[in-house]
């Protein structure tokens, strides 16, 4: 069975830090990866996906992501946080076809101090 | 273009009822899926419908099952209530037929509360 580790329950940053979320996940064959944002009072949303090809993934706000096989990690990078980033970040995994079962971690949330 | 909606945003019920949670999936879309989420929890998925059966299932016991109507929209039926049911469940929808997305798009929820 699928299974995905988000390593950071909570991260407190101040504007302009850089960020760096982790994501590991288990599953010995081909996996679609996706991170998913969460902002206050609003429903989930994708911030990037990976499927195939080049490990290194962007996506909107300015985030990127990069596919480590060897590692079986997924992390979420921006290099400068902004206040309005504050929200609950999920990492996702799902095998089998780009429509089967997400598989999530229990989430990280960003704080981010003006 | 609307997006996913689902109804009610939110639902207060006692042990031992039954609950029916509904959504209408994206424009265009024709498979919905449904994930349960605790507090503090990432969702976790019970079930997806497409073409009106069930195409997968989690671990969810039989007290929770599903529907999906021509329209393409779906309900969520939970019988005899448990304290734990309490979370909230998003539906998802994407496209599986001809031309199909590579994306789940989620609705803002049903918090549901057990008491």
């Amino acid at each position: 069975a699928q299974s995905v580790s988000q390593h950071n329950h909570h991260v407190i940053l101040s504007e302009a830090a850089s960020l760096e979320l982790g994501c590991n996940y288990s599953y010995g064959g081909t996996v679609n990866l996706f991170w998913y944002v969460q902002y206050p009072g609003q429903h989930l949303q994708l911030l990037l996906k990976y499927f195939s090809g080049d490990p290194l993934v962007k996506g909107i706000k300015g985030f990127e992501a990069e596919f480590i096989k060897s590692k079986f990690s997924f992390n979420l990078r921006k290099p400068s946080v902004q206040w309005s980033d504050t929200a609950e970040y999920f990492c996702a995994v799902n095998s089998g076809g780009s429509n089967y079962k997400l598989t999530f971690g229990k989430g990280t949330l960003l704080t981010v101090n003006p | 273009d609307a997006g996913v909606t689902q109804s009610p945003t939110h639902l207060i019920k006692t042990r031992g009822q039954q609950v029916t949670l509904r959504c209408s999936p994206k424009s265009g879309h024709d498979t919905v899926s449904w994930y349960q989420q605790a507090l503090g929890q990432g969702p976790q998925f019970i079930f997806q419908y497409y073409e009106e059966e069930e195409r997968q299932r989690g671990n969810f016991p039989d007290r929770f099952s599903g529907h999906q109507f021509p329209n393409y929209s779906s309900e969520l039926n939970v019988n005899a209530l448990l304290l734990g049911d309490s979370a909230l469940y998003l539906c998802a929808s994407s496209l599986l037929g001809t031309g199909g997305t590579d994306t789940q798009y989620f609705g803002p929820g049903t918090r549901l509360t057990v008491l």
